[in-house]
C-alpha cells in the first residue's frame, strides 16, 4: 500500500512532441505528490509538485494532472526538448518528509 | 533552496572497508535525510538523521551498517560499514525547505565497491 507506481520504464519522444509519465498509488492517506527531474550524475532536482485538492497544476512546459478518485497522478511535458532528456521519478507523502519514489522513466528526446 | 554540498563526489573502495560520507547544508536544517538510489533504480530512505539523538532508521536498514551522526544543524554524516559490492550505489543527502516543506537533495555521492 506504500508503493507508487510509474510507467512506462522508458520513453522516447521526438523533439516538439508530449511526454507523459504515470503514476499510481493506493494509500489515501497521501498528501503531496512531486516530480523530480534527475541527469546523470546528479542529485534528483524538484520539478514540480501538486497537491490533492487540485485537479491540474502547470509551471511552464511542465504540467501535473491529478486524478484523486482514480489515485493516479501524470506528467506532461510539451514541446519537449532535448534538454529534457532525463529521468523522472514521481514521489508521493503522507504529512511528512518521507517520500515513497516511484520506480523512475527514462525519457529521451530526439533532435 | 538550500545549497546541499556532499563529500566524497564518488569513489572506489574494496570490499570489507568503511566510507564516510559527509554531508553540508548552508543554512540551519531541523531534518536531515539519507537515501539510496542502487545502478538504475529508484530511491530509497535510509534514515532521518536527528540532531542530539540517535537516528531514526527504515526498515530494512540498520545502524550498524549505516551509522549516522549529527553533530549539529548544518551537518551529518552517513558511514557505510563492513562494504560489499551490493552497496554499490549513490548516497544521497536531502533536506527540506523551511516555508515549503519541498524535499531538495545534493548531487549524491557514487560509491563502487570492488
Amino acid at each position: 500500500q506504500q508503493q507508487v507506481k510509474q510507467s512506462p520504464q522508458s520513453l522516447i519522444v521526438q523533439k516538439g512532441g508530449i511526454s507523459i509519465i504515470n503514476c499510481a498509488y493506493e494509500n489515501t492517506a497521501f498528501d503531496y505528490f512531486p516530480w523530480y527531474q534527475q541527469f546523470p550524475g546528479k542529485g534528483p532536482a524538484l520539478l514540480i509538485a501538486i497537491r490533492p485538492d487540485v485537479s491540474e497544476k502547470k509551471e511552464g512546459r511542465f504540467t501535473i494532472s491529478f486524478n484523486k478518485s482514480a489515485k493516479q497522478f501524470s506528467l506532461h511535458i510539451m514541446d519537449s526538448q532535448p534538454g529534457d532528456s532525463a529521468t523522472y521519478f514521481c514521489a508521493a507523502s503522507m504529512r511528512t518528509y518521507k517520500y515513497i519514489f516511484g520506480t523512475g522513466t527514462r525519457l529521451k528526446v530526439l533532435a | 533552496s538550500a545549497v546541499i554540498s556532499q563529500k566524497p563526489s564518488r569513489d572506489i573502495c574494496q570490499r570489507g572497508t568503511s566510507l564516510t560520507i559527509q554531508c553540508q547544508v548552508d543554512s540551519q536544517v531541523t531534518m536531515m535525510f539519507w537515501y539510496r538510489q542502487q545502478p538504475g533504480q529508484s530511491l530509497t530512505l535510509i534514515a532521518t538523521a536527528n540532531q542530539g539523538s540517535e537516528a531514526t532508521y527504515e526498515s530494512g536498514f540498520v545502524i550498524d551498517k549505516f551509522p549516522i551522526s549529527r553533530p549539529n544543524l548544518t551537518f551529518s554524516t552517513l558511514t557505510v560499514s563492513n562494504m560489499s559490492p551490493e552497496d554499490s550505489s549513490i548516497y544521497l543527502c536531502s533536506v527540506p525547505q523551511p516555508n515549503t516543506g519541498e524535499l531538495f537533495f545534493g548531487e549524491g555521492s557514487r560509491l563502487t565497491v570492488l
